[in-house]
């Protein structure tokens, strides 16, 4: 069975740091892109960022120079290193599968979540 | 920036048929992907490039694209339609997009 687990949430304190992990199973973590999305209480989806194959990275505007994201092959996992994190940050994060290329890309298998807070 | 803009809620009744859209600058040139997302769950696939669907996901579900404009059509919708949706796609500019999201409300 295909899987994502996340791990790693919890309550922070603005200007902290935080270290998301997704352990993933049942298909080979090596040949696939994977992406991190976020999700504030009662909010929409937010894409967060993405690592290709070949550990090539993207973020968007609002986490560039505050998040890191980073893969581990030989253990199927898949990391978010959270910086300067601020109350908006607060959230649902998902690990995701990304497959297909460019306008194609879509994201076809989901973990269960971590929940980060940051608040004082 | 890539802005895809949807409707914050569409309401039908059983039986019939549910049309979620998904606007965007020229989004018929692009792949336009569907997920549906049930209260405290994680996101689902439903939709991808347009029109195809995951395996396990009933034929109820389709989509299209052109123009300006998305759709993903739910046909005989029930009770357990009940969900938020919401559109991607990725763009060069602004990598991966979704739109606002949508609340189906089943009447």
């Amino acid at each position: 069975e295909v899987q994502l687990v996340e791990s790693g949430g919890g309550l922070v304190q603005p200007g902290g740091s935080l270290r998301l992990s997704c352990a993933a199973s049942g298909f080979t973590f090596s040949s696939y892109d994977m992406h991190w999305v976020r999700q504030a209480t009662g909010k929409g989806l937010e894409w967060v960022s993405a690592i290709g194959t070949a550990g090539d990275t993207y973020y968007p505007g609002s986490v560039k120079g505050r998040f890191t994201i980073s893969r581990e092959n030989a253990k199927n996992s898949l990391y978010l290193q959270m910086n300067s994190l601020r109350a908006g940050d607060t959230a649902v994060y998902y690990c995701a599968r990304g497959v297909g290329y460019g306008s194609g890309s879509k994201l076809d298998v989901w973990g269960q979540g971590t929940t980060v807070t940051v608040s004082s | 920036s890539y802005v895809l803009t949807q409707p914050p809620s569409v309401s039908v009744a059983p039986g019939q048929t549910a049309r979620i859209t998904c606007g965007g600058n020229n989004i018929g040139s692009k792949s336009v992907h569907w997920y549906q997302q049930k209260p405290g769950q994680a996101p689902v696939l439903v939709v991808y490039d347009d029109s195809d669907r995951p395996s396990g996901i009933p034929e109820r579900f389709s989509g299209s694209n052109s123009g300006n404009t998305a759709t993903l059509t739910i046909s005989r919708v029930e009770a357990g339609d009940e969900a938020d949706y919401y559109c991607q796609v990725w763009d060069s500019s602004s990598d991966w997009v979704f739109g606002g999201g949508t609340k189906l409300t089943v009447l």
